[in-house]
């Protein structure tokens, strides 16, 4: 039991490249979302998910897409990537789609700088 | 939508003396509040969590305390130890949307114990 993971582990982009943030789960959760981490601004949610076929946006979801074709995987795409989304990325999921009052479990983080 | 503002930022203490961090929030339908260690360079880890019908927790040396009334909650932390050097962050989550939308985290606190 893997838990959560999330590849790559770090990345450098270019202004204006694309790329996608991988997340998968094996736990069988149906409950799946994308924070970034800034210095001195915890964590703030991008998109979720509360089952396969269904996304919604978050606090911060400007400059992201997401799609959730199975229900282990939950992929974050980055269209055009801006010096602005220089974070660290964090995908979490729960068991329950009332992710907020279920214990939320988190990946390892993706360090993502944009130059 | 829901604001949580915590406080201090960063905390020092001596080896053996206790912690206490605070945190407040602004929407009195919040009804679940967990409290996340985060190591440097790891992922936020769930250590302890408590939900709107109960105005104590306890689990060892760490306890939460609930103040439905003042919209505030507080993690304590007894007899501290090295180990408990981390970013603490807490959070609250409302049941809109049957708490789908994720969790609202507050800006986090650095532990630091002195030995």
């Amino acid at each position: 039991n893997a838990g959560v993971t999330q590849t790559p582990k770090f990345q450098v982009l270019k202004t204006g490249q694309s790329m996608t943030l991988q997340c998968a789960q094996d736990m069988n959760h149906e409950y799946m979302s994308w924070y970034r981490q800034d210095p001195g601004m915890g964590l703030r949610l991008i998109h979720y998910s509360v089952g396969a076929g269904i996304t919604d946006q978050g606090e911060v979801p400007n400059g992201y897409n997401v799609s959730r074709s199975t229900t282990e995987d939950f992929p974050l795409r980055l269209l055009s990537a801006a010096p602005s989304q220089t974070s660290v990325y964090f995908c979490a999921s729960s068991y329950s789609i009332f992710a907020g009052t279920d214990t939320q479990y988190f990946g390892p983080g993706t360090r993502l700088t944009v130059l | 939508g829901e604001n949580v503002e915590q406080h201090p930022s960063t905390l020092s203490v001596q080896e053996g003396d206790s912690a206490v961090i605070k945190c407040t929030y602004s929407d009195s339908a919040s009804n679940y509040f967990p409290w996340y260690k985060q190591e440097l360079g790891k992922r936020p880890q769930l250590i302890i969590d408590i939900r709107s019908n109960v105005g104590e927790k306890k689990d060892q040396r760490i306890a939460v305390t609930l103040n439905k009334t003042a919209k505030h909650f507080s993690l304590h932390i007894t007899e501290t130890q090295p180990e408990d050097s981390a970013v603490y962050f807490c959070a609250a989550s409302t049941p809109w949307g049957g708490g789908a939308d994720g969790l609202t985290f507050g800006k986090g606190t650095h532990l630091i114990i002195q030995p």
